[in-house]
């Protein structure tokens, strides 16, 4: 079965720091990588998405991802988090021929300490 | 605001009672998809529906089952209740059955006692 996995469960950084949350899928044909945001007491926000072409995608909020096939991951960055990024990020995969059905990982509790 | 309605958001329920969540999904949207997130964890895929069937399915048993209208709102519904099925339960609109971002709305959070 598919799985999506997401290395760390909860990230504690100062304000200005950098950050990478990983990603990594299992499946080896063609897939669509998203990242979504989970603020405190609100919806599933989408922040970026990959579909195919530049395998850097930028999002919203300075948030940006990299597609590295040969690895199966789909890392995400920011050269500098604000206490506002405080959230729960989740990764999630959708694979050909899964009628758009996503496959999310367990989430990255992100806390940015001022 | 999401643009995708959901009701009602919280719920207490009896073990081996039913439940309906009902989903209006986000203007211009016509396909519905609901996840169930359990606690800690990630959302998983119950189903999809669009024009009125059911398109694609999870591994859930058949106690969950779904239902889209004309208008294209969903509701979900779980029968038997278990403790396991407290969760907060997602329901997500697109367009078409295009894989080009879902929107979410808050959820209802459901639990069984």
């Amino acid at each position: 079965a598919q799985s999506v996995s997401q290395h760390n469960h909860h990230v504690i950084l100062s304000e200005a720091a950098s950050l990478e949350l990983g990603c990594n899928y299992s499946y080896g044909g063609t897939v669509n990588l998203f990242w979504y945001v989970q603020y405190p007491g609100q919806h599933l926000q989408l922040l970026l998405k990959y579909f195919s072409g530049d395998p850097l995608v930028k999002g919203i909020k300075g948030f940006e991802a990299e597609f590295i096939k040969s690895k199966f991951s789909f890392n995400l960055r920011k050269p500098s988090v604000q206490w506002s990024d405080t959230a729960e990020y989740f990764c999630a995969v959708s694979y050909s021929g899964s009628a758009r059905q996503l496959t999310f990982g367990s989430g990255t509790q992100l806390t940015v300490l001022p | 605001d999401a643009g995708v309605t959901q009701s009602p958001t919280h719920l207490i329920k009896t073990r081996g009672q039913q439940v309906t969540l009902r989903c209006s999904p986000k203007s211009g949207h016509d396909t519905v998809s609901w996840y169930q997130q359990a606690l800690g964890q990630g959302p998983q895929f119950i189903f999809q529906y669009y024009e009125e069937e059911e398109r694609q399915r999870g591994n859930f048993p058949d106690r969950f089952s779904g239902h889209q209208f004309p208008n294209y709102s969903s509701e979900l519904n779980v029968n038997a209740l278990l403790l396991g099925d407290s969760a907060l339960y997602l329901c997500a609109s697109s367009r078409g059955l295009r894989d080009d971002g879902y929107t979410f709305g808050s959820g209802t959070r459901l639990t069984v006692v």
